[in-house]
């Protein structure tokens, strides 16, 4: 099946630093990755659609400066968050789907734990 | 306004009890996926239904989507421990780069206790 890794599992960052969260497509190429943040005991947000070659599209209320999203190739897009503070602690997950599939299935990464202190 | 009501949001039960989940919504859909979660992990793909009335079965698992393809519940049988999650039904965008942009309900956490 499709596997989807994230990089790193869990990190602690210090107030004002940035952050960067790799999100690989290990076994097939994603034109299309999708961005989550998940609060404790809470469902998934979309945060932003991030599309190979071209911009991220944001949802609305997210701010693309602070969540900067890369996506130089068909296998990895990277969240980066910048100026960290405690607020934007939470659990990032990214998904991907198969590129020219007609299917709707997005596959999950396992997610980011970011703890800002 | 919850694309997706889900309820409940919290379930703690006894081994061995049935319990049902619900996801509603006002708007019709193609297609509905339900997901299961685990702590300090991502979704987990449980099924997808696609066709109004179906029902699928996934061992003690029985997912049904509604006549009119706009609600859809998850029903467990003899919940054992390993049933601990949050549980998440989604739908998924309609065309171009929304595939695969999934809008989730608020998520049923759900506690099985031995």
């Amino acid at each position: 099946g499709a596997v989807v890794s994230q990089h790193p599992s869990w990190v602690i960052c210090k107030s004002g630093t940035s952050v960067k969260i790799e999100c690989r497509s290990l076994d097939f190429q994603a034109t299309t990755m999708f961005w989550y943040r998940q609060f404790p005991k809470q469902s998934l947000m979309l945060m932003a659609t991030s599309n190979e070659g071209s911009k991220a599209t944001y949802e609305q209320g997210v701010e693309k400066d602070k969540f900067l999203i890369n996506h130089a190739s068909l296998t990895l897009s990277t969240l980066t968050v910048t100026s960290a503070h405690p607020e934007d602690s939470s659990f990032y997950i990214c998904s991907a789907r198969e590129s020219d599939s007609l299917n709707t299935e997005a596959f999950f990464g396992q997610g980011t734990r970011l703890t800002v202190v | 306004t919850q694309l997706l009501e889900q309820s409940p949001q919290f379930l703690s039960i006894q081994e061995g009890e049935n319990l049902t989940v619900y996801c509603n919504s006002s708007s019709v859909f193609s297609s509905l996926q339900w997901y299961r979660q685990e702590p300090g992990e991502g979704p987990v793909l449980l099924v997808t239904v696609v066709t109004g009335g179906e029902v699928k079965k996934l061992k003690r698992l029985t997912f049904q989507f509604g006549d009119a393809r706009k609600d859809s519940s998850l029903h467990i049988t003899a919940a054992q421990p390993g049933d601990t999650g949050l549980y998440l039904c989604a739908v998924a965008g309609a065309g171009g780069t929304s595939y695969g942009k999934l809008t989730f309900g608020q998520g049923t956490i759900l506690t099985v206790h031995p």
